[in-house]
């Protein structure tokens, strides 16, 4: 089975800073998708950003990038130059299509609460 | 944002009610999910749907039941609510294949008093 990890229950960090959110995974597939996704206080859930696992080039979306070690089964997320809307819960997640079916099923991590202070 | 909507947003009942949430996307997304997520908590996936007339329980057991006879329709039912089943539903649609994003509803709170 798979898991997902975050260690960081809740961050902080000033407006214009930088801050990176931790994320492991734990599977003995080979093909994978791993995702971040952020929920703002009481609105919908969007995607931040999506890693491919075979491509070995770390996934960016403007502000936001990931440093993905394959080996290491880790993905984290840097937030450049945060914004007071970056304030919400980040989700890592991840996406194996295990055992031939492809329903693409996610498994989600516990999340980590962000806070951007002014 | 995604073409995915849930109603109501917002659910206030009383025990052993029944009720049935809606879900409907107009992406044309063969795939469609149910989570449940507690305030402040991770996505558990109840239910999951690979298109029409097709339905699968999830990793966590729950005493609803969804059905898919459109595609673009994915309700969730609990026959009889309990406080227990107080919680965040979530519905997720994706295209076909297992890379394909997830894209998110609104949600529904519902509280069962």
């Amino acid at each position: 089975a798979q898991t997902v990890t975050q260690s960081q229950p809740e961050m902080s960090v000033q407006e214009a800073e930088t801050v990176t959110l931790s994320c492991t995974y734990d599977t003995s597939e080979n093909n994978y998708y791993l995702f971040w996704y952020k929920q703002p206080p009481s609105r919908q859930m969007i995607l931040v950003i999506r890693q491919e696992a075979y491509k070995q080039q770390n996934a960016t979306e403007n502000r936001f990038s990931v440093n993905f070690q394959k080996a290491a089964k880790s993905f984290s997320l840097k937030i450049s130059d945060s914004q007071l809307g970056d304030t919400a819960m980040y989700f890592c997640a991840f996406n194996a299509n295990a055992g031939g079916t492809s329903y693409g099923k996610l498994t989600f991590g516990q999340g980590t609460i962000l806070t951007v202070h002014p | 944002e995604a073409d995915i909507y849930q109603t109501p947003r917002y659910l206030v009942i009383g025990t052993g009610k029944k009720i049935t949430l809606e879900c409907s996307q107009t992406m044309g997304h063969d795939k469609m999910y149910w989570y449940q997520q507690d305030p402040g908590m991770e996505l558990h996936l109840i239910h999951y749907s690979y298109g029409v007339n097709s339905t699968e329980k999830g990793d966590l057991s729950s005493e609803s039941t969804v059905s898919r006879i459109r595609t673009e329709h994915f309700p969730l039912t609990l026959e009889s609510a309990r406080p227990s089943h107080t919680s965040q539903y979530l519905c997720a649609s994706s295209d076909r294949g297992f890379q394909e994003t997830q894209y998110f509803g609104p949600g529904t709170r519902l509280l069962v008093l």
